[in-house]
């Protein structure tokens, strides 16, 4: 089974503070997602990796930033917390096969910033 | 435009019944299609992925594909309280990036004991 790990269920910052959520899996998938989910919102896509040190911007990156150094792992960094960033930040991974892949899921993080 | 519609409820059943989901997509050049189940509080989770017209089964879970009228339907047999869940429809669009998804906005179902 697939596996992708989030490094915490819950986070709690402050303003202006830097955040690094980060997600690794363990079945060298080439992609990988991050999303942010809110209530009548549903799933935006911030950014995604198809490689390493490969960065392509999603739906909503503003805020927002991304590190690939290794295959497994993808982190995603606010760079200055802000109180509408606030929500369910969800990692996902996928393979690389001509698009037919489904992607899959983390436990996701609830951040609060207060 | 939305890509991927979804009704989004909320849809009750009686626990033992069908409970039909619905998705329209409006990419016609999409070829793969995804149903995940999302608990309140907790992340997505695939249970169906189909890729060509028919149906395909799994269980208690049935994915029907109609490209030609470009909608995807999972239903559920014998509905169980543990299928109260919210359901996403997803599909890979053939604009963009093969490797994003494009997920519909879901539907709460509730299936009464």
């Amino acid at each position: 089974d697939v596996k992708v790990t989030q490094s915490s269920r819950y986070l709690v910052k402050r303003t202006g503070e830097k955040v690094f959520l980060e997600c690794v899996q363990d079945m060298d998938h080439e992609n990988m997602f991050w999303y942010r989910q809110d209530p009548g919102l549903g799933l935006r896509l911030i950014y995604f990796s198809y490689d390493v040190k490969m960065k392509e911007k999603g739906d909503i990156p503003e805020g927002y930033s991304v590190s690939r150094e290794k295959k497994e792992r993808f982190s995603l960094i606010l760079e200055s917390a802000s109180t509408n960033q606030t929500s369910m930040y969800l990692c996902a991974s996928s393979l690389e096969t001509a698009g037919n892949q489904p992607q899959h899921f983390g436990d996701g993080t609830r951040l609060s910033i207060l | 435009q939305k890509e991927v519609e979804q009704n989004s409820g909320p849809l009750s059943v009686p626990e033992g019944a069908i409970a039909s989901l619905n998705c329209t997509y409006s990419d016609r050049g999409s070829q793969s299609f995804f149903w995940y189940r999302q608990y309140s509080g907790k992340s997505p989770e695939l249970i169906m992925s189909i890729y060509s017209n028919g149906d395909k089964e799994d269980g208690r879970f049935t994915a029907q594909l109609n490209k030609a009228s470009q909608y995807v339907s999972l239903l559920i047999r014998d509905s169980q309280p543990s299928d109260s869940a919210t359901y996403l429809c997803a599909s890979v669009p053939l604009s963009g990036s093969a490797r994003q998804l494009t997920f519909g906005s879901g539907t709460q179902l509730t299936v009464l004991p």
